[in-house]
């Protein structure tokens, strides 16, 4: 049962901490989304990638967040530092990219204090 | 900027009866649809996608989508209480497949037995 996994789960960190989440696309998705969801906003687009090329990263703050593909199995985005507006769920999700559809991973919920 | 617009609800139904989602975005040369369900504290879940004007129905679950309008709808015929979650609405971003999709911020749908 092929499915995008996430981690950590669940990251409680202070202010001005790094935080790295690591995603797992689907084997053979080459399209792997970075969303946020908080109640406010809803699920924000972060950034996006294909064939590990950068394609889009509008939604990113870029002073704070860096979004990578170091290789075809491994998405990872930064946060440093971070703040308490942070605070939010983060999905991964992989497509693969002849289409639009998307799968999401279980999320990392992350909590700045 | 390009928008997708969703009643949040709660959408309240009893068991049994038709529940009926609807969707509005600002992009006319959008050229793919899909709902996803989001169970509280899970991640998004795609049920439906639909390209073409007209009706296309899964199972229990129909989506109606109007071009013209600029309109997409689901109907979830006879609603069970597992139902109950919040559905999301989203809209490819451009002509070009493949592109990162606009999320609405969801239609919360409870159905009571």
């Amino acid at each position: 049962d092929a499915r995008v996994t996430q981690t950590p789960r669940h990251k409680v960190t202070e202010m001005g901490q790094e935080v790295t989440m690591r995603c797992q696309p689907i084997l053979g998705h080459n399209t792997v989304f970075w969303y946020r969801q908080t109640m406010m906003q809803g699920l924000e687009l972060l950034a996006y990638f294909r064939n590990r090329a950068p394609l889009d990263d509008s939604g990113m703050p870029k002073d704070r967040f860096s979004a990578e593909m170091p290789d075809a199995t491994l998405a990872t985005l930064k946060i440093q530092p971070s703040e308490p507006r942070d605070s939010a769920v983060y999905f991964c999700a992989s497509g693969p990219g002849s289409q639009e559809t998307q799968y999401f991973g279980p999320g990392t919920r992350l909590l700045v204090l | 900027q390009k928008e997708v617009e969703q009643n949040s609800g709660p959408l309240s139904v009893p068991e049994g009866a038709i529940a009926s989602l609807n969707c509005t975005y600002s992009d006319r040369v959008s050229q793919s649809f899909f709902w996803y369900r989001q169970y509280s504290g899970k991640s998004p879940e795609l049920i439906m996608s639909i390209y073409s004007n007209g009706d296309k129905e899964d199972g229990r679950f129909t989506a109606q989508l109007n071009k013209a309008s600029q309109y997409v709808s689901l109907l979830i015929r006879d609603s069970q209480p597992s139902d109950s979650a919040t559905y999301l609405c989203a809209v490819n971003n451009g002509r070009q497949a493949g592109t990162a999709l606009i999320f609405g911020k969801g239609t919360t749908l409870s159905v009571s037995s």
